[in-house]
């Protein structure tokens, strides 16, 4: 069965800090792993995605994510976080069950961000 | 243009109502979905409809019933509402066919049951 865990319930950087999202998945298969944003009193933006090729995925907003299967892994990372990316981030996990495809998300990581 | 719509935004109401929650989206998808988030910001899914054919029903209380007119609409009613069915109810909507094809999500709908 699908599953995805994300470590971190809080982060809190400094404005200008890097920063980096912790997200663990279980799938049997190949995962295909999302990345997602909610600002406060919005709906969820994707940031990135990743189904094959590059290990390395380029976001909006700055963002990118490190697929790593070794550690079944998809990590988050900004290198200089503005005030603005104050919001919960949420990783998915895409994929079939029982001839259903669905997502699976983690629980999120709510980051607040330091002036 | 908005992509995917939900209304209403907010909808407050008392225990043992009966409410409706509207979904449309204008991206000319096949698959529409509509999620639970509760108050720990967990989101769980509920339905999926794909060509107005239900797909997914995720052990959800039979107060909750979808309803697909077309491909562009999937509407949520919810029946006898009870405290616990307070959240935010997302909507979301996919074009199937490529597996990495990702979800497009609503605003969302706020209810809260008094």
């Amino acid at each position: 069965a699908q599953s995805v865990t994300q470590p971190d319930i809080h982060i809190t950087v400094s404005e200008g800090a890097s920063l980096e999202l912790r997200c663990n998945y279980s799938y049997g298969a190949t995962p295909y792993l999302f990345w997602y944003v909610q600002s406060p009193g919005q709906g969820l933006q994707l940031l990135l995605k990743y189904f094959s090729g590059d290990t390395l995925v380029q976001g909006i907003k700055g963002f990118e994510a490190e697929f790593k299967r070794s550690q079944s892994s998809f990590n988050l990372r900004k290198p200089s976080v503005h005030w603005s990316d104050a919001a919960e981030y949420f990783c998915a996990v895409g994929g079939t069950t029982s001839g259903t495809y669905k997502y699976i998300f983690g629980t999120g990581t709510r980051l607040k961000v330091l002036a | 243009d908005t992509a995917v719509s939900q209304t209403p935004k907010y909808l407050v109401t008392q225990m043992g109502n009966d409410k409706s929650i509207k979904c449309e989206q204008n991206l000319g998808h096949d698959t529409m979905y509509w999620y639970k988030q509760d108050s720990k910001k967990f989101l769980k899914i509920m339905f999926s409809y794909n060509n107005k054919e239900l797909i997914i029903n995720e052990t959800v209380p039979n107060r909750f019933s979808p309803k697909s007119p077309d491909k562009a609409h999937l509407n949520l009613h919810i029946n006898s509402l009870e405290l616990g069915d307070s959240a935010v109810y997302f909507c979301a909507s996919r074009r199937q066919g490529g597996i990495a094809n990702e979800q497009f999500f609503g605003p969302g709908t706020r209810l809260t049951v008094l």
